[in-house]
């Protein structure tokens, strides 16, 4: 059974603050790493995705993947309200085609 | 289209009544998914189209179940004889070859 895991939260950060979100995951194969947030109501949207290993940064946003110790992270650096959301990890089946396999999701909560 | 089109936004059927959730892909994506998600739940993967094959339907709950892609663009979920516990919100994603997935806005299912 493929798996990704995710702590449901909620994490919850104060405002300005920097929210670290983890992810693990079971099948050694798989080369690539998404993150999607999901705002209440809201389908998901993707935000950043990570092949190597190592970390790669989109503005306020650093996704970090260790793929010795098959974990993936995502880090958001002066958290504001607005990235309230559920965040999504997802990593593809390594079955020879892309088909993701999604944790659960982890709910973020920034109070200001 | 420029994103993914989902129709209808909203369903509410009667209990035992077949419905029809229709997906238009993001034109040139010759993959797309579909997945289900309840109520404060992660995404369940139902099925997977290469073009217009179905090369993974492992995720489908029942033979109530069913999809099918035309043209190698929109899909038809098909769900015959509804429960109440298909009463979900079920995503159509698409992507190209090794991309993350877009979602469209979903279609929300309430089986009364």
């Amino acid at each position: 059974q493929k798996e990704v895991e995710q702590n449901s939260g909620p994490l919850s950060v104060p405002e300005g603050a920097i929210a670290s979100l983890n992810c693990t995951y079971s099948d050694r194969g798989s080369q690539s790493f998404f993150w999607y947030r999901q705002y209440s109501g809201k389908s998901p949207e993707l935000i950043m995705f990570i092949y190597s290993n190592g970390d790669k940064e989109d503005g306020r946003f650093t996704a970090q993947l260790n793929k010795a110790s098959q974990y993936v992270s995502l880090l958001i650096r002066d958290s504001q309200p607005s990235d309230s959301a559920t965040y999504l990890c997802a990593g593809p089946f390594s079955g020879g085609y892309n088909k993701l396999i999604f944790g659960a999701g982890t709910r973020l909560a920034v109070h200001p | 289209g420029a994103g993914v089109s989902q129709s209808p936004s909203n369903k509410v059927t009667e209990k035992g009544k077949d419905v029809e959730l229709r997906c238009d892909p993001i034109s040139g994506h010759t993959a797309l998914y579909w997945y289900r998600q309840s109520l404060g739940q992660g995404l369940e993967f139902l099925i997977y189209f290469q073009g217009n094959s179905a090369p993974d339907k492992s995720g489908l709950p029942s033979d109530r179940f069913s999809a099918e892609r035309t043209g190698g663009s929109v899909s038809t979920l098909t769900i015959q004889r509804t429960q109440q516990e298909d009463s979900a919100v079920y995503l159509c994603a698409s992507s190209s070859a090794t991309g993350g997935y877009t979602f469209g806005s979903g279609t929300r299912l309430t089986v009364v």
